[in-house]
């Protein structure tokens, strides 16, 4: 079983809200993790997005907007990110990230299409 | 102008070796970790390696191990992998990354491509 688990793609509409899932395996607490988001477009290096723990163990990238926030769902031992107010440039490729057991994981990734 | 630029890249066979470099600008080289960070054609990221700001730790990916080797030199503001006995499943564009003091890879250059092909 993956370290991390993102689901491989998710549709969503303009102005709506989209909830990114990044599912720790079973046995990895995601309260004991910061959780770090990157968005990756075509032809392009990721871009670091924010860094999420708990609400006082946050981090927003540098010019990223607020209408991408991070969270995690305890029942569901996953990391959140939301993106709200969606527009078409935020069309892409989203990952997570953890550093665990000496070692960075990224997930699959999620291709969240704006339509 | 603060930016990371790799170079490197290009077709090699099974078997043999080939050196990434990784030139920093604009900013201070010596106070970053710094990591090796692929991504195969139509896949995902995979993370390679990291090396402390003062080169005193290294880690690896499990896929990696013991066949690349990871490297700074401060003096030229540069960043190295070392990739040995390079397999087909080595093909991938091979990004350098700053990690600010949080964890977050904050700055990426734009990748170089590395073909493992007979």
């Amino acid at each position: 079983q993956a370290v991390l688990t993102q689901p491989s793609s998710l549709s969503a509409s303009p102005g709506a809200s989209a909830s990114l899932t990044c599912t720790l395996r079973s046995g990895i607490n995601v309260g004991t993790y910061r959780i770090y988001w990157y968005q990756q477009k075509p032809g392009s290096p990721p871009q670091y997005l924010l860094r999420y723990k708990s609400d006082s163990d946050k981090q927003q990238g540098s010019g990223v907007p607020s209408r991408f926030s991070g969270s995690t769902d305890a029942s569901a031992n996953a990391g959140i990110l939301l993106i709200s107010g969606l527009q078409s440039e935020d069309e892409a490729d989203y990952y997570c990230m953890i550093w665990h057991s000496s070692a960075w994981v990224f997930g699959g990734g999620t291709k969240l299409t704006v339509l | 102008q603060v930016q990371l630029v790799e170079s490197g890249g290009g077709v090699v066979q099974p078997g043999r070796s080939l050196r990434l470099s990784c030139a920093a600008s604009g900013f201070i080289f010596s106070r970053y970790g710094l990591h090796w960070v692929r991504q195969a054609p139509g896949k995902g990221l995979d993370w390679v390696a990291v090396i402390w700001s003062d080169g005193s730790n290294k880690y690896y990916g499990d896929s990696v191990k013991g066949r690349f080797t990871i490297s700074r030199d401060n003096s030229k503001n540069t960043l190295y992998l070392q990739m040995n006995s390079l397999r087909a499943e080595d093909t991938a564009v091979y990004y350098c990354a700053r990690e600010e003091t949080s964890g977050g890879f904050d700055m990426w250059g734009q990748g170089t491509m590395v073909s493992v092909s007979s």
